[in-house]
């Protein structure tokens, strides 16, 4: 079935740093959201990406889905104690949709 | 104002027991979710209604039977519980089941099963 991998599992960074995680697919990707989720908090919308090459900004965070739809990157810029939490990417199945693996951030100050 | 709300928001039970989870929307959505997030953060779909209707049953045990009284209602019963539920459970909402809806998730339940 369709899964999506996401890398790293865990990211440490201190305050001020950027900060990458990845999203893979074995398979063309329709769109491709990102979610957050601040520890003991619930996920929540960041944005979507359907465009083959697509790139989006929000403030510090750069979104980029590749050219193949198979996978996609978020970017942030100078990280702030504010940006710890699990990133995920979601895909869309048949009537679901599916969740990465996630990346874990914390941000030391 | 909550847009997604669920009760209780922790749950401590013994094996056994049987126990439900309820879930409301107010944002006047046709399509709601369960999740289970693990204790490695792994979100996994449980079960997708579209207009009170089940659409997709990932794979759950029986044990777990959810209920749509209505559309801005998903409830959760979970039977003869085990050590292995021990999770956060969400629900979630979104306008409808066609591509590219935002889901909007409530505040989870925190079940831990002793």
């Amino acid at each position: 079935g369709q899964q999506v991998m996401q890398i790293p599992q865990y990211q440490h960074v201190q305050e001020g740093e950027d900060f990458t995680t990845y999203c893979n697919s074995s398979t063309t990707l329709s769109n491709i959201q990102w979610y957050k989720q601040r520890p003991g908090g619930h996920p929540v919308f960041l944005i979507q990406l359907v465009k083959s090459g697509e790139v989006k900004k929000q403030k510090r965070l750069t979104f980029q889905f590749g050219e193949a739809k198979k996978n996609s990157s978020l970017h942030i810029t100078a990280t702030q104690t504010t940006d710890v939490g699990t990133y995920f990417c979601v895909s869309e199945g048949t009537y679901k949709y599916i969740f990465g693996t996630g990346t874990r951030l914390k941000v030391l100050a | 104002d909550t847009a997604v709300s669920q009760t209780p928001k922790y749950l401590v039970t013994q094996m056994g027991n049987d126990k439900s989870i309820k879930c409301e929307q107010n944002l006047g959505h046709d399509t709601m979710y369960w999740y289970k997030q693990d204790s490695k953060k792994f979100l996994k779909i449980m079960f997708s209604y579209n207009n009170k209707e089940l659409i997709i049953n990932e794979t759950v045990p029986n044990r777990f039977s959810p209920k749509s009284p209505d559309k801005a209602h998903l409830n959760l019963h979970i039977n003869s519980l085990e050590l292995g539920d021990s999770a956060v459970y969400f629900c979630a909402s979104s306008q409808d089941w066609v591509s590219q809806e935002t889901q909007y998730f409530g505040p989870g339940t925190r079940l831990l099963v002793l």
